[in-house]
């Protein structure tokens, strides 16, 4: 079957670092996405990876293991504003259809 | 920009009625999505259209449900004799396509709740 497995939830506070991992099994992969979303919001896109490796966008970091189907996103010098929900996202066509994981709850603490 | 509009922002219905939402895409963005969200749960593929084609159906999406997009701009989902299953988050959003990653830019949804 397919599936993408993320922790449900992350604790930590203010100015700490948070990784959360992402693991996928998909009949089809072009790349893994993330996005947050806060509490009544949208879904709003943070990165992306097609390829291994790393890749920084200010704070956020996201890292991709193509064999191991793995990936990560790294949240730097947290901040209350940080506070929401985060999914990983494989893009399972060429047409960019998402599946989304079940979504990690990242709470930050002063 | 303008982003994705969506409408109505709530709709509650009784059971067996006909619910129609409409999503508006931002306007030089030719694919557009449409997804439901649970409380706790990612969301979850519809649909989706390459200008006015529907590329995909979920296979989970049973015969009432039934999306168009004429003229390849705005978007119609119809949900007929909803069920209290049906009542949920209803997300649309859009991307420019093309070649590479192309983000999806999400609306806030519409809440759809079942009586």
């Amino acid at each position: 079957g397919q599936s993408l497995e993320q922790p449900s939830e992350v604790t930590a506070v203010e100015g700490a670092i948070v990784q959360i991992n992402c693991t996928y099994q998909t009949s089809g992969f072009y790349g893994l996405s993330w996005y947050q979303q806060h509490d009544g919001g949208a879904p709003t896109f943070l990165s992306y990876n097609a390829l291994d490796g790393l890749e920084e966008t200010g704070r956020f970091s996201s890292f991709l293991s193509r064999s191991d189907s793995y990936g990560y996103l790294l949240l730097q010098e947290l901040q209350m504003k940080d506070s929401a929900s985060y999914f990983c996202a494989v893009s399972t066509d060429s047409w960019g259809k998402l599946q989304f994981g079940a979504g990690t709850q990242v709470v930050v603490t002063p | 920009d303008t982003g994705v509009s969506q409408n109505p922002r709530h709709k509650i219905t009784k059971r067996g009625q006909n619910v129609t939402f409409r999503c508006d895409p931002i306007s030089e963005h030719n694919r557009l999505y449409w997804y439901r969200q649970t409380l706790g749960q990612g969301p979850e593929f519809l649909t989706y259209f390459q200008n006015e084609a529907q590329l995909e159906k979920s296979r989970l999406l049973s015969d009432r449900f039934s999306a168009e997009r004429p003229k390849g701009s705005f978007s119609t989902l119809e949900i007929q004799r909803t069920e209290q299953g049906d009542s949920a988050m209803y997300l649309c959003a859009s991307s420019r396509g093309g070649s590479g990653n192309s983000p999806l830019h999400f609306g806030n949804g519409t809440r759809l709740t079942v009586t």
